[in-house]
């Protein structure tokens, strides 16, 4: 059974500092990864999503990284700003059929201080 | 742009009570999803659908039943709400197959029984 293990929980940074966030599972056969942004009490906004075949993607300061035969992926956050504070996802999906479903890792919450 | 719209940001009901939450996409997308999310124990999948009137249990499907009549509408009911449902409920949509298959949430439904 795939795990998805978020580390740290909790990160709090001053603002402009370059940040990464970590995101590891177990079972490197997965057809995507997709990091997600929560603010508090509500749903999940997708950042970016990583196809098993790609090493990286990129969306202005942030750049989401696959290693899968390790099974880890970051996300870094350059210039961190206080506007950047939540809670930070990521999801890995096991294959492209439609019944394939995401295990999702408990988020690292993120604090920039201003 | 893409939007997943659910009916109710917050609802509070009595135990026993039957409570429908509705998810609407307008995004042609033929798989839906509903989670429930709660502190230490990350998002869980309740119930997902690849297709009108197909439904497929999650890993909590328990208490829960759903209806997908058309394309764009999915409900998740609650045949007696219990406290223990007491949860956050997110909708996700995801278009099929082997195309990019970027994961969309709603805004979530803050779910209290009393």
């Amino acid at each position: 059974k795939q795990e998805v293990t978020q580390i740290p929980a909790a990160l709090s940074v001053p603002e402009g500092e370059n940040l990464v966030l970590n995101c590891s599972f177990t079972d490197s056969a997965i057809y995507n990864l997709q990091w997600f942004r929560q603010d508090p009490g509500k749903g999940l906004t997708s950042l970016l999503l990583i196809q098993s075949s790609q090493r990286e993607q990129t969306s202005g300061r942030l750049n989401a990284s696959l290693d899968k035969s390790s099974g880890r992926s970051t996300l870094y956050i350059a210039a961190s700003q206080p506007g950047d504070s939540a809670t930070y996802l990521c999801a890995v999906r096991p294959g492209e059929t439609s019944g394939s479903r995401l295990t999702f890792g408990e988020g690292t919450q993120l604090t920039v201080n201003p | 742009d893409v939007k997943v719209t659910q009916s109710s940001r917050y609802l509070v009901k009595r135990t026993g009570e039957k409570v429908f939450l509705e998810c609407v996409q307008d995004m042609d997308h033929e798989n839906m999803f509903w989670y429930r999310q709660d502190p230490g124990l990350g998002l869980r999948l309740i119930y997902f659908s690849y297709d009108v009137k197909m439904k497929e249990k999650g890993d909590i499907p328990e208490g829960y039943s759903v209806s997908r009549e058309k394309k764009e509408r999915f409900s998740l009911i609650l045949e007696s709400a219990s406290t223990n449902q007491t949860s956050m409920y997110l909708c996700a949509s995801r278009p099929p197959g082997p195309i990019v298959g970027e994961l969309f949430f709603g805004e979530g439904s803050r779910l209290t029984v009393l």
